[in-house]
């Protein structure tokens, strides 16, 4: 079936570090990739996606690209801020005559320290 | 505002009595969905609906059910025959299956 992977957490950085959360994923089809943000105590907000191979998401200075190749998209950041402290989870979406869903990786906590 | 909205933020609750948690959307978004979150791990989805008045069971429906009688309404029950009820429960919705708008979420403590 249809799987997520990430770097298990939780990741600690300095502000202003550089950041790379990893992300794999094994899918039958041809699926669309993304990446979603969960600050303490709410919902998960989408923060980029990626709809086929070689593509690149980005968002508030985050980017990830498809790579097919390696089965990966993973999420890069340049330069972290103290506000940027939450979840990733990396999420796959496969179409399938209407059975879709999507898949979510177990996440990773971010802590960024001034 | 569009948006998803969930109600009440948190919830207590006797073991052995059910309890329903709200979740609406103004997003005219046809398809709708709900995720148990427990510590730790990812979100696993419990049920979701694609049109008024079908819905299909996700990966843990056991002890749960839903309703979609009006396009913006998908409420969740959590009966007495969940074992672990204790979780954070998200409600997302979605034009088209793909990218999905989560609701803030509820923290349902059954004790």
């Amino acid at each position: 079936g249809d799987s997520v992977t990430q770097m298990e957490g939780p990741v600690t950085l300095s502000e202003e570090a550089f950041l790379t959360i990893n992300c794999t994923y094994t899918a039958t089809g041809y699926p669309s990739l993304f990446w979603y943000v969960q600050y303490p105590g709410e919902g998960l907000q989408l923060l980029l996606k990626a709809t086929k191979a070689d593509d690149k998401g980005s968002n508030k200075g985050f980017e990830a690209t498809y790579r097919k190749e390696t089965t990966s998209f993973h999420l890069e950041k340049g330069s972290v801020q103290v506000s940027d402290s939450a979840v990733y989870f990396c999420a796959l979406w496969v179409p399938n005559f209407g059975n879709e869903k999507l898949t979510f990786g177990t996440g990773t906590r971010l802590t960024i320290i001034p | 505002d569009g948006g998803i909205t969930q109600s009440p933020k948190y919830l207590f609750r006797k073991e052995g009595q059910n309890v329903t948690l709200s979740c609406e959307q103004n997003l005219n978004h046809d398809a709708m969905y709900w995720y148990r979150q427990d510590p730790g791990q990812g979100l696993r989805l419990i049920y979701y609906s694609q049109i008024v008045n079908d819905f299909q069971k996700g990966d843990i429906a056991e002890g749960y059910s839903v309703s979609r009688e009006k396009k913006e309404s998908f409420p969740l029950t959590v009966t007495s025959a969940q074992k672990n009820p204790t979780a954070f429960y998200l409600c997302a919705s979605s034009l088209q299956g793909d990218e999905q708008y989560f609701g803030p979420g509820t923290r349902l403590t059954v004790t």
